[in-house]
């Protein structure tokens, strides 16, 4: 059974930091790795997806990694700003012929402080 | 992206009641998921929305309690039926619109059960 771990679960920041966010699973027979964030109140904003064979994937500030191997990712967040503030989440889909749902961690929370 | 629409966006409801979700989707979609987040916890899978058939459920989660349709590429209901204070959650229809593409996330319904 895959399981998602993220760590850690809570991250307070001043804001111009760069920040990592960690996410682990334990089955490497991925598909593909999606990271999003969650604002209070609402639903999931789709931030990067990485497939199993690539090794990083970027946009803008944000740069996400891949290491199916070890079953590790990490989303790295350069110069942080207080609109960065949110929980984020990381989510594995299995390989195909399994289930296609994503599987998910409980995710890290976010404060970018001005 | 694929925009998603949500109705409700929330909700409170008495015990032993069902409410019926819907999910409007603004293109044409291969799949379609329904997803619940309980207080606190990540996002679990409910059912996939097949398009002219059953609904699929994962463990846990039943036809009785949990009544889908998906009568063409752009919409579905959820129904929460007989509710109990347990069903308190948000609830959150997902889409992708190919196999390798990233999955996306409506705003959710927050549903509370007095």
């Amino acid at each position: 059974k895959q399981e998602v771990t993220q760590i850690p679960a809570a991250l307070s920041v001043p804001e111009g930091e760069n920040l990592v966010l960690n996410c682990s699973f334990t089955d490497s027979a991925i598909y593909n790795l999606q990271w999003f964030r969650q604002d209070p109140g609402k639903g999931l904003t789709s931030l990067l997806l990485i497939q199993s064979s690539q090794r990083e994937q970027t946009s803008g500030r944000l740069n996400a990694s891949l290491d199916k191997s070890s079953g590790r990712s990490t989303l790295y967040i350069a110069a942080s700003q207080p609109g960065d503030s949110a929980t984020y989440l990381c989510a594995v889909r299995r390989t195909q012929g399994g289930s296609e749902k994503l599987v998910f961690g409980k995710g890290t929370k976010l404060t970018v402080n001005p | 992206s694929a925009v998603i629409s949500q109705k409700p966006s929330r909700d409170i409801c008495q015990r032993g009641t069902s409410l019926t979700i819907q999910c409007q989707v603004d293109s044409q979609v291969t799949m379609m998921f329904w997803y619940r987040q309980q207080p606190g916890q990540s996002l679990t899978l409910i059912a996939t929305a097949n398009q002219g058939s059953e609904a699929t459920y994962e463990s846990g989660f039943v036809i009785d309690k949990f009544p889908i349709s998906r009568p063409n590429l752009t919409f579905s209901t959820l129904t929460v039926s007989n509710m109990s204070p347990e069903d308190s959650s948000i609830y959150l229809c997902s889409v992708r619109t190919g196999h390798n593409q990233p999955q996306h996330f409506g705003d959710g319904t927050r549903l509370s059960i007095l």
